[in-house]
Order: C-alpha cells, then sequence, then structure tokens
C-alpha cells in the first residue's frame, strides 16, 4: 500500500504559484519524499526530492514540515504545460535485498487553466 | 528525453503469441526496472535488477519473463497474456545504492486482444 495521501485533483490559475499537499505520517527516518508527475499516458518526470531539509532546484521546490510528516511541492508559475498527475512518493528500503522501492499512489491531477 | 528508450511504443498481440519488450538506458546507470501501470491504477513495480542479478520480484505471473543481459539493456519477455494485461508498461533506471532516483522511458503501450 502507498504510504502517502494525496488530493485526487487541483486546479490552479496560470501564472500562479500551485501548491501540492502531501501526507506521509508513517515515514520512517531513513526514507526519501520524492516527487514526480506524469503527462497523460507517457512516463513519469523526476521533479525533485529531500529527507528533512526543504530543497528548491529549477523546476519546483519542496517543503517538509518539520516532523515529516507533510510536504508540500510549490510549482513557483505554473503554465499550461504543467498540467500533469503528481506523484508524492517515499522511497523504503527493501529489507531482504537491500534496494530501494517507489510505492506510488494515485497522485493529484493538476489542471492549470487559462 | 531521459537517456531511457523503450520499443516498441505500442503493442498488440493476441493471447497466444510471443513478443517481447525493450529498454534501454545510456545513464551508465546500475539498476534497472520493470513497472506496470493499468488503467486508473497506481504503477505497480514488477522487477528489479542490480548489476544484471534480478534482486525483486513482485509476485509477478510466470507469462512475463524479464532478461537483463547486461547493464543497458533490459527485456521483458510475454507470453499467453490475458487481456487484463494490457497496461502501459515502463521501464526505469538508477545509479543504484544511495542515489537512487529513477529515470523512466517513455513506456510501452500493450493491448492483448
Amino acid at each position: 500500500d502507498a504510504k502517502t495521501t494525496q488530493p485526487t485533483s487541483m486546479d490552479c490559475a496560470e501564472g500562479r504559484a500551485a501548491n501540492l499537499p502531501c501526507n506521509h505520517s508513517t515515514i520512517s527516518g531513513n526514507e526519501y519524499v520524492y516527487w514526480y508527475r506524469q503527462i497523460h499516458s507517457q512516463g513519469p518526470q523526476y521533479i525533485i526530492h529531500g529527507l528533512k531539509n526543504n530543497e528548491t532546484n529549477e523546476m519546483a521546490s519542496l517543503i517538509i514540515t518539520e516532523d515529516r510528516k507533510s510536504s508540500t511541492l510549490i510549482l513557483p508559475h505554473a503554465t499550461l504545460r504543467d498540467t500533469a498527475v503528481y506523484y508524492c512518493i517515499v522511497r523504503v528500503v527493501e529489507g531482504t535485498s537491500g534496494t530501494y522501492k517507489y510505492i506510488f499512489g494515485t497522485g493529484t491531477r493538476l489542471k492549470v487553466l487559462a | 528525453e531521459t537517456g531511457v528508450t523503450q520499443t516498441p511504443r505500442h503493442l498488440v498481440m493476441g493471447m497466444t503469441n510471443k513478443k517481447s519488450l525493450k529498454c534501454e538506458q545510456h545513464l551508465g546507470h546500475n539498476a534497472m526496472y520493470w513497472y506496470k501501470q493499468s488503467a486508473k491504477k497506481p504503477l505497480e513495480l514488477m522487477f528489479v535488477y542490480s548489476l544484471e542479478e534480478r534482486v525483486e520480484n513482485n509476485s509477478v505471473p510466470s507469462r512475463f519473463s524479464p532478461e537483463c543481459p547486461n547493464s543497458s539493456h533490459l527485456f521483458l519477455h510475454l507470453h499467453t497474456l490475458q487481456p487484463e494485461d494490457s497496461a502501459l508498461y515502463l521501464c526505469a533506471s538508477s545509479l543504484g545504492g544511495g542515489a537512487d532516483t529513477q529515470y523512466f522511458g517513455p513506456g510501452t503501450r500493450l493491448t492483448v486482444l
């Protein structure tokens, strides 16, 4: 089961900031939060990830609460091309093999409106 | 372009056919993954390969058979599939170890008749 919960859908006006929330209340201390987005029928695109500190790159900012139980992805100036499904993922360690796994949920469908 | 390519992009096959999906990564990564995305369902991890060794098989039926001949190539061999296997099949790769951001290919849209 997914370790994250996200709203099913959100709208955002073009040019405004899009703030996408995610709850991950059962996250463990060594588990990272990753964000991806998927434009219709394409492969998921990596956006950003973080552990404890807030992170920023050319695409977005990631704000993680101090207790790490929730986070927010911020797209500072949304454009029509940002319309997509956004996935918040907790990366877990698979105990038997030591590999990392992404557990995907159903994501938030963001629609940017002109 | 993420550096991960998949062929074919679309595939239609009958239940008695045998076909293969191919994934190639040009990123120098050591780990490769197969995911399945059915309509209105989350992505499901199917297989994980690390340094050409299968390290994970998430209870996938034997009609799906992966192969990783080297760290740049990953195949998914398909035989006697069912209509419910129709889905988008996604390949991903990552450097491996702690630096484990996964980069996805564009996917193969599979339809089983």
